[in-house]
């Protein structure tokens, strides 16, 4: 079964830092570009990032709200994904989705994972 | 940066169609993509590509495009239909991802 399994959230103070991980399994993951994708509560879906694949050098990209304080990497020997996120504010309160990418010409997402919720708050 | 603008919410009786429209200058050149999220759980593509239907999702979810907008019908709509959707597609460099600001569908 294709699965994508969040860990690492938690309640962290506003300039703090969090990291989290995603476990991949049922595919090949190293083949994927991989995503995060985040939901504040009562709010919509957000882009966060991505890391392509090895093919294609393990780029990153990310959206203009967390570029500088997030790091997305990816460890391929360990179908694991990760976000490390800095300085913290409380607007980065949200559910954090990691998703695989349908391939590396579609820039959208086949499989999710059920969501690891953080919360950044004094 | 750039938008993809979908209606707060529609409401349609069991039965009937659902139509749930997105509108973005770069979708005429850019695959538009549809999620279902039901309260508590994570996001489903529904649709891909504009009007591919992922296996294992029902015959009455289809997809289709003009110009500017793509639209989600949902036909004989179901009670376990309500759900969220939202469309994405990316800006027009194709690198970002971009998501509409959901639609909360609601079965009467």
């Amino acid at each position: 079964e294709v699965q994508l399994v969040e860990s690492g959230g938690g309640l962290v103070q506003p300039g703090g830092s969090l990291r989290l991980s995603c476990a991949a399994s049922g595919f090949t993951f190293s083949d994927h570009y991989m995503d995060w994708v985040r939901q504040a509560p009562g709010k919509g879906l957000e882009w966060v990032g991505r890391t392509r694949n090895k093919a294609n050098s393990y780029t990153t990209e990310y959206a203009a709200s967390v570029k500088g304080r997030f790091t997305i990497s990816r460890d391929d020997s360990k179908n694991s994904l990760f976000l490390q996120m800095n300085s913290l504010k409380t607007e980065d309160t949200a559910v954090y989705y990691c998703a695989r990418s349908f391939s590396t010409t579609q820039i959208a997402f086949d499989i999710w994972g059920q969501g690891t919720m953080v919360t950044v708050s004094s | 940066s750039y938008e993809l603008t979908q209606p707060p919410s529609v409401s349609v009786s069991p039965g009937q169609t659902a139509r749930i429209t997105c509108s973005g200058d770069a979708l005429p050149k850019q695959y538009a993509y549809w999620y279902q999220q039901k309260p508590g759980q994570a996001p489903v593509v529904v649709i891909y590509k504009d009007s591919e239907r992922p296996s294992g999702i029902p015959e009455r979810f289809s997809g289709s495009s003009s110009g500017t907008i793509v639209t989600l019908t949902i036909s004989g709509v179901q009670a376990e239909d309500e759900a969220d959707y939202y469309c994405q597609s990316a800006d027009s460099s194709g690198t970002y991802p971009v998501f509409g600001g959901g639609t909360k569908l609601t079965v009467l």
